[in-house]
């Protein structure tokens, strides 16, 4: 069964501290990653894009790597940020359609001050 | 990016009466898709609106309960058809600039309650 599964399922971090959240899934045949970001109301926006080829991606603090022979992605967030407080989606697509596209439960992360 | 707005943001609706969320994209896009996001889980596709044809459903959604309308590549509609409180989600337009891109968009979601 193609299954994405995020942890942790939630976590604190104080600004300005470094967090790594993990994704790992059982989708095949696999096309692609993406995180993404969900800000509480609101639409998820994308933060990186990574085919099997790509073992890492940046997109200013955010850096993400891709493990595709053991499934696994990561999501590396660097000095956070108060506005980093959301929850962050894996999404992982199986095929050429949108039908194979399986989002991730999600790991929600607040930032305290 | 495309920009992409959602009408009504949110509603509260009595059981057995029918919502219709509009969505509005600033650009003509190729594919547009319809998810729900129920309460603390993710994002399920209901379906895939088709420009000048009848919607494409995923298992568990039937065109009786969320008609879809795609009058042009840029709008979208999504009726949601006899609530139940079990309808009571975050429904969300998304669009995706086709042509072997995997980037998607996704409008801000219309939360509704179903009472």
């Amino acid at each position: 069964k193609n299954q994405v599964e995020q942890s942790p399922q939630s976590l604190i971090i104080l600004e300005g501290k470094n967090c790594t959240l993990q994704c790992n899934y059982t989708v095949s045949p696999f096309s692609n990653l993406r995180w993404y970001k969900q800000d509480t109301g609101r639409g998820p926006v994308s933060l990186t894009i990574m085919t099997f080829s790509e073992n890492t991606k940046s997109n200013g603090r955010y850096t993400a790597t891709l493990d595709a022979d053991t499934k696994q992605s990561s999501l590396h967030i660097t000095a956070s940020q108060l506005s980093d407080s959301a929850s962050y989606i894996c999404v992982v697509s199986g095929g050429t359609s949108y039908d194979k596209v399986i989002f991730g439960p999600g790991t929600s992360l607040s930032v305290i001050p | 990016s495309a920009v992409i707005s959602q009408k009504p943001s949110r509603d509260i609706c009595q059981r057995g009466t029918s919502l219709t969320i509009q969505c509005q994209v600033d650009s003509q896009v190729t594919m547009m898709f319809w998810y729900r996001q129920q309460p603390g889980q993710s994002l399920t596709l209901i379906a895939t609106a088709n420009q000048g044809s009848e919607a494409t459903y995923e298992s568990g959604f039937v065109i009786d309960k969320f008609p879809i309308s795609r009058p042009n590549l840029t709008f979208s509609t999504l009726t949601v058809s006899n609530m139940s409180p079990e309808d009571s989600s975050i429904y969300l337009c998304s669009v995706s600039p086709g042509a072997g891109s995997w980037e998607q968009f996704f409008g801000p979601g219309t939360r509704l309650t179903v009472l």
